[in-house]
Parts: C-alpha cells; structure tokens; sequence
C-alpha cells in the first residue's frame, strides 16, 4: 500500500544539524511532489516546503529559507529534510507527506513523523 | 501568505450532535481547501479536499462545502471515534498554510 516511513526520534543540541528521511512505497516516488509540515506539541501545523523528487525542485516557507534543505536518492525512493543551526523551538514533530496529484497538492498520505527535541 | 482563521478552537459535543467548524481564509482560494483529522500521537489525516470531496473510506457523515473565503466541515451524527482535532488547509498558493486546529471533546 501507499505508504510513508519516516526515520527515528532525534535529540540535538542549539546549532546542530538534524536530518530526518521519509522512505516512500507503494507508488512511483518520483511522480508525487513531497511536501514537509512540522508541529509542536500542543500545537498547530506548520508547513516547510515542498520536493519535486522529478527534478530535485524545491521550495520552501520563507521562516526556513537559509537553514532548510530539502534533497532526495530516487535509487531509494527517499526524500529527506535537513534543518540546521537548531534553536529550542525547533523542537516538533517533522511530517513528509505526499500530495494527491500533480493538480491537487492535498496530502494524500503522511508519514508517522519523527520527533525533534532541541535540548542542551 | 494566505492566513485561515479556524473557529472554534474547542468543541465540546455529544455522540449523535450535529457540529460545524468553519475555516475563513484571507484572501480567494477557490476551492483549494482541504479538511484533515487528527488524533493525538498520530499523523493527520484526510477527510475531505477541494473543499466537498469526500476522500474515499471516509463517513458519509463527513460533509464539507464553501467556495472562495468561507469554508465549513460538517460532522452529522457525531461517533465516539470523531473526537479528535481538525484542521483545515488551503493549497491555493504556496506557502500552504493551515487553520489553528479546532478540538472536538465530549
């Protein structure tokens, strides 16, 4: 079945790095656009950006630009989302989720989602 | 970017009631909105998109429907396995954005 598997939780400290993988299966990974939306606990949904796995395109929400990457290995039919230079809110739970076509960026399905903590 | 304002942020109901949340974006997105469910610790997930669609599996008891700024999700005949929390989206124009999320609590 269509599905999204996302990689293990994360503990980082203030102006680290964090890179969290998404691993498609189920569907032509390279035909859906992947998009990555975050959440605080308690809190609402916060999109990121978005990866055309095609192209390698991407784009992201403006808060992120300069400390977000968004890349993908198409040989493994995975997308990942690096954040860098940490700070303690960054602490959330990071969602990809794939969206329903190439006409209707609704997300079809979503990841489990991997926890963040940003802690010292 | 587009703002939605989604109201209210708790709902407090019964099993059988009949409940609407509504979603109010900031500028025309057409029909580009789609409702999401979600339950604590987990992932959210679809009920309806372009705005009235219902995702296939979904309850018929699902509803959704508006065009341009107003938006409404309409629950008919509430079941214990509805309370959970519920956000809209726009995916009108990036970035996407969400509503606040609104609780739904016997």
């Amino acid at each position: 079945q269509v599905q999204l598997v996302q990689s293990g939780a994360e503990v980082k400290k203030p102006g680290a790095s964090v890179k969290v993988s998404c691993e498609a299966s189920g569907f032509t990974f390279t035909s859906y656009d992947i998009n990555w939306v975050r959440q605080a606990t308690g809190q609402g949904l916060e999109w990121m950006g978005w990866m055309n796995p095609y192209t390698g395109g991407t784009g992201y929400a403006q808060k992120f630009r300069g400390r977000v990457s968004m890349t993908r290995n198409t040989s493994i039919s995975t997308a990942y989302l690096e954040l860098s230079d940490l700070r303690f809110e960054d602490t959330a739970v990071y969602y990809c989720a794939r969206v329903a076509s190439a006409r209707s960026n609704w997300y079809y399905v979503w990841g489990q989602g991997t926890l963040v903590t940003v802690s010292s | 970017d587009i703002q939605m304002t989604q109201s209210p942020p708790t709902l407090s109901a019964s099993v059988g009631d009949r409940v609407t949340i509504t979603c109010r974006a900031s500028q025309i997105i057409s029909n580009w909105l789609a409702w999401y469910q979600q339950k604590p610790g987990k992932a959210p997930n679809v009920l309806i998109y372009r705005a009235s669609v219902l995702e296939s599996g979904v309850p018929s008891r699902f509803s959704g429907s508006g065009s341009g700024t107003e938006f409404s999700l309409t629950i008919s005949g509430l079941q214990p396995d509805d309370f959970a929390t519920y956000f809209c989206q726009q995916y009108n124009s990036y970035p996407y954005t969400f509503g606040q999320g609104t609780k739904l609590e016997i």
